[in-house]
């Protein structure tokens, strides 16, 4: 069974504040890492496809790092807004055998408060 | 990017009854799908992956004569609930991968009663 840990749970911050979580994931047999922004019986919004270890990728206001020697992406929002209140989510994709699926984590839930 | 469709979005069906959910890749082939299943107020939780061609392979504690998967071309995969019971009231969801990235269908949300 793969491990996909993501922290923390839930989150709440004001408008303006800055954020970040973080994703844990098996460093072995790492393929890519995913990050998806995601609203309940919705389909997933895809933000960041990272492979490579250090990677940094950015989008707006979204930022994310990836360190696949230790296992950890973290993704930053920098001045939330009411709309980036959502689920987000990472996935973790494992290369080889059983190992190459998607392993999603169970997301932070993020709250922006006007 | 890449489209995935999924098909129903929604569906109502009465228990005892089998429900079948397409999903397909529209504008690349996908020798992989993946499909999930939201449990109330939870994450997504990987079903099964789908092979073209191969069977399925299940993640544990998924029945694989409950949920029939069948990957008979490039660009779809079929999930069929058998015998519809309330429990299996969901939220499913696919995704074919087009590496590096996963596309997802827009999702079926399933009650049965």
């Amino acid at each position: 069974i793969l491990n996909v840990e993501q922290s923390p749970q839930s989150l709440h911050v004001q408008e303006g504040d800055s954020t970040n979580f973080t994703c844990s994931f098996p460093s072995s047999n790492f393929y890519a890492l995913h990050w998806y922004r995601w609203e309940t019986a919705k389909s997933p919004e895809a933000l960041f496809v990272m492979t490579l270890n250090g990677d940094e990728k950015k989008k707006g206001r979204i930022s994310a790092t990836l360190n696949t020697k230790e296992g950890y992406s973290y993704l930053y929002i920098k001045g939330s807004q009411p709309e980036d209140s959502a689920t987000y989510l990472c996935a973790y994709w494992g290369s080889g055998g059983s190992n190459y699926k998607l392993t999603f984590g169970k997301g932070t839930l993020l709250t922006v408060n006007p | 990017g890449a489209v995935v469709s999924q098909h129903p979005s929604w569906v109502i069906c009465k228990s005892g009854t089998s429900v079948k959910i397409e999903c397909r890749s529209l504008d690349f082939q996908a020798t992989t799908m993946f499909w999930y299943r939201q449990f109330p107020k939870q994450s997504l939780m990987l079903m099964a992956t789908s092979n073209e061609g191969s069977k399925a392979t299940y993640e544990q504690g998924v029945e694989k004569d409950k949920f029939l998967i069948n990957h008979a071309s490039l660009t779809l995969s079929t999930l069929t609930v058998t015998s519809a019971h309330p429990e299996d009231s969901s939220f499913y969801i696919c995704s074919a991968i087009l590496q590096p990235e996963a596309f997802f269908g827009q999702g079926t949300r399933l009650t049965v009663v």
